[in-house]
């Protein structure tokens, strides 16, 4: 595709159960990263990824958290029991290999909701 | 580690002004790269400039340029001209090279600026 994809745009769920949240990087791209948006506040990392491997996941916040990319484009963030806290937009980004100097192109978002 | 300080919560400016975001970072990385994102109301990140750190000339892109101060570990974004459609948040945004050579990947963004237009 010309852009990041992100599906679903807007997921609601209750607390405690699980979600997978799906990012379609551009074509092309080896790096992939997470970020999550609180309202009013700039984005948090939370994962990168260069091609399949996750070169720094240092970002995600306890163990409910996990990501994959198991074939180095598609990447999938999953949550498991969810929290309410855990409600935020999740942006997925790709640049083509992660060097210094790329800058990094943003999907439009997943709106978690969690009651 | 990298940080990120945006110090104004909100700016205004006229329609036509130019207006200047503030940003300043910390780094102990030799090498960095410095970039600012739009964020409208419609929730996309848009790449506005980017500088490097070892630029010799301050960014520039269009209605945008950026006043790179490297001793005062600074990089504000100037937008001249001013436009109704600039109303958005901006993002100041750094990435860092290690010692090594490799990039560390992630981006680290501060915590944001709302800047209004009026006409």
């Amino acid at each position: 595709g010309a852009g990041v994809s992100q599906t679903p745009s807007n997921k609601v769920t209750e607390k405690g159960k699980y979600v997978e949240l799906r990012c379609d990087p551009i074509s092309g791209h080896t790096a992939l990263y997470w970020y999550r948006q609180s309202l009013g506040q700039g984005p948090e990392f939370l994962i990168y990824f260069q091609g399949t491997g996750a070169a720094d996941d240092s970002g995600l916040p306890n163990d409910r958290f996990f990501a994959v990319r198991p074939e180095g484009s598609v990447s999938t963030l999953k949550i498991q029991r969810t929290e309410r806290g855990d409600s935020a937009v999740y942006l997925c980004a790709s640049s083509l290999t992660g060097a210094t100097n790329e800058k990094l192109f943003f999907g439009s978002g997943t709106q978690l909701s969690v009651l | 580690a990298q940080k990120i300080t945006q110090t104004q919560p909100g700016m205004f400016v006229q329609e036509k002004e130019a207006v200047t975001l503030d940003c300043t970072y910390d780094t102990s990385d030799p090498s960095y790269g410095l970039f600012w994102y739009k964020q409208p109301s419609s929730g996309e990140m848009i790449f506005l400039i980017y500088q490097g750190s070892y630029d010799q000339q301050n960014a520039t892109e269009g209605r945008y340029s950026l006043n790179f101060q490297k001793a005062r570990k600074s990089a504000n974004l100037v937008i001249s001209a001013s436009q109704l459609g600039d109303s958005a948040m901006y993002f100041c945004a750094m990435r860092a090279t290690r010692r090594g050579g490799t990039s560390y990947g992630k981006l680290t963004f501060g915590q944001g600026t709302i800047l209004t237009v009026h006409p």
